[in-house]
């Protein structure tokens, strides 16, 4: 029984067209992220909420908004997709301390073409 | 301002030979430190995490990492490498009161038969 879920775990789509990506915990955990994986590997935060509320919101275009339906659920979605779009797209859920760390999902690779 | 630096992007062992990983970190407040690894087309896995108990943390797969706030550093060491080690490992610094986690460039460990 997965821990976090996201789907789909591999996208490609043409640069202009709308995505979403889903993720779904069943940790029972407040706080979900999304982070992205750059070529490099680099992992940099995009967005956190706890408990439906935004409470990260790094230096992301608006073109990328999240969505947090319930506390188990935090989905991504990306409207005109770009090619410097393309990464890997992280979901993960943790506790609100920063003692707590993260489980992660599985991943998704984005590919805009 | 908070940061992590991992010494090395690519680090070659071979097998059965020690493995080191460097993490050094900056934080203006006790830190939470966090070593995570990542196998191929996979989301990362938390191999041990140290949160102000004990200085030599103990995680999984036999690996251990020990805690020195004099050297501002958080060692990533194994005794004696696997083929299956061969990952890319991240050590992650837990920030603020969000929960939001700062990653490293990341290493890739390398073991060679």
């Amino acid at each position: 029984d997965t821990a976090v879920s996201q789907t789909p775990k591999y996208l490609v789509t043409q640069m202009g067209n709308d995505k979403s990506i889903k993720c779904e915990q069943n940790l029972g955990h407040d706080t979900m992220y999304w982070y992205k994986q750059d070529s490099k590997k680099f992992l940099k935060i995009m967005f956190s909420y706890n408990n439906k509320e935004l409470i990260i919101n790094e230096t992301v275009p608006n073109r990328f908004s999240p969505k947090s339906p319930d506390k188990a659920h935090l989905n991504l979605h990306i409207n005109s997709l770009e090619l410097g779009d393309s990464a890997v797209y992280f979901c993960a859920s943790g506790g609100r301390e920063r003692k707590d760390g993260y489980t992660f999902g599985s991943g998704t690779r984005l590919t805009v073409v | 301002a908070q940061s992590v630096t991992q010494l090395g992007s690519h680090v070659s062992v071979s097998e059965g030979a020690l493995v080191l990983l460097r993490c050094n970190y900056s934080s203006s407040v006790p830190p939470y430190l966090f070593w995570y690894v990542q196998y191929p087309n996979q989301g990362l896995q938390l191999l041990l995490k140290y949160t102000s108990a004990a200085t030599l943390v103990k995680g999984i797969n036999g690996f251990e990492a020990e805690f020195k706030k004099s050297e501002t550093s958080f060692h990533l060491t194994k005794p004696s490498a696997h083929m299956s080690d061969a990952a890319e490992y991240f050590c992650a610094l837990g920030s603020g009161n969000t929960g939001k986690l700062i990653f490293g460039q990341g290493t890739t460990l390398q073991v060679k038969p």
